[in-house]
């Protein structure tokens, strides 16, 4: 099991361009999330899916930003229009059940550091 | 309401001696705080975990002190090891929920060889 996968490790995109950001869970897991952490900063809850669905979206900027995981293939963070304001790394992380969480916690991937120039 | 605060935001430690990590919450919902360790260039990890109805978690050379009435818990690493170095998060959720945490803001954590 390869643990959470994430890709790129690295991207950079220019302001007004459109970045994309990928994550593969664990398998077995259908719980993913995605945080982001800016310089010097904790990390943010930003939205918690499960396959096909949206399950709390509370912590989404309300433009540009979107999430999905679909039935097959990875869960995508899609940021539209990008700013400077977006470079930060973005984290994805995934459980499989609910005794799992609590045993184990999620299990991060290493992350994709978002730089826009 | 819904913040985590953790002090210090960085901290220096011998070979050997006591790391402290302090964090405090307001929302009284929050029932599950983990801690999680964080290396450069890598997610972080769960390191120990502690429910409010405990006062004190151990596990090898990592102890949790839980104070529910003062709303703080803190991370205890003794003998602490180079290989320590990393940044701690403290976090907080409520386990009724969306399994989702609120961090504190990361400490800075060196052990001096």
């Amino acid at each position: 099991n390869a643990g959470v996968m994430q890709n790129p490790r690295h991207l950079v995109r220019r302001r007004g361009q459109e970045a994309r950001l990928r994550c593969s869970p664990m398998k077995g897991h259908s719980h993913v999330y995605w945080y982001r952490q800016l310089p010097e900063e904790g990390l943010k809850f930003m939205v918690y899916l499960q396959k096909e669905n949206i399950i709390d979206e509370s912590g989404m900027p309300k433009e540009r930003f979107s999430a999905e995981f679909p039935k097959e293939g990875p869960s995508i963070l899609r940021i539209q229009q990008v700013v400077r304001g977006d470079s930060a790394a973005y984290f994805c992380a995934s459980f499989p059940s609910r005794e799992a969480w609590f045993n184990y916690g999620y299990t991060f991937g290493s992350g994709t550091r978002l730089t826009v120039v | 309401q819904q913040q985590v605060k953790q002090s210090p935001q960085s901290l220096i430690v011998q070979k050997g001696g006591i790391s402290i990590i302090n964090c405090a919450y307001e929302n009284t919902a929050f029932d599950y705080f983990p801690w999680y360790q964080q290396f450069p260039g890598k997610g972080p990890a769960l390191l120990i975990a502690i429910r409010p109805d405990v006062s004190e978690k151990k596990e090898g050379r990592f102890t949790i002190s839980f104070n529910k009435s003062a709303k703080q818990f803190s991370l205890h690493i003794m003998d602490s090891q180079p290989g320590d170095s990393a940044t701690y998060f403290c976090a907080a959720s409520i386990t009724s929920g969306t399994y989702k945490y609120i961090f504190g803001t990361g400490t800075r954590l060196k052990v001096l060889a």
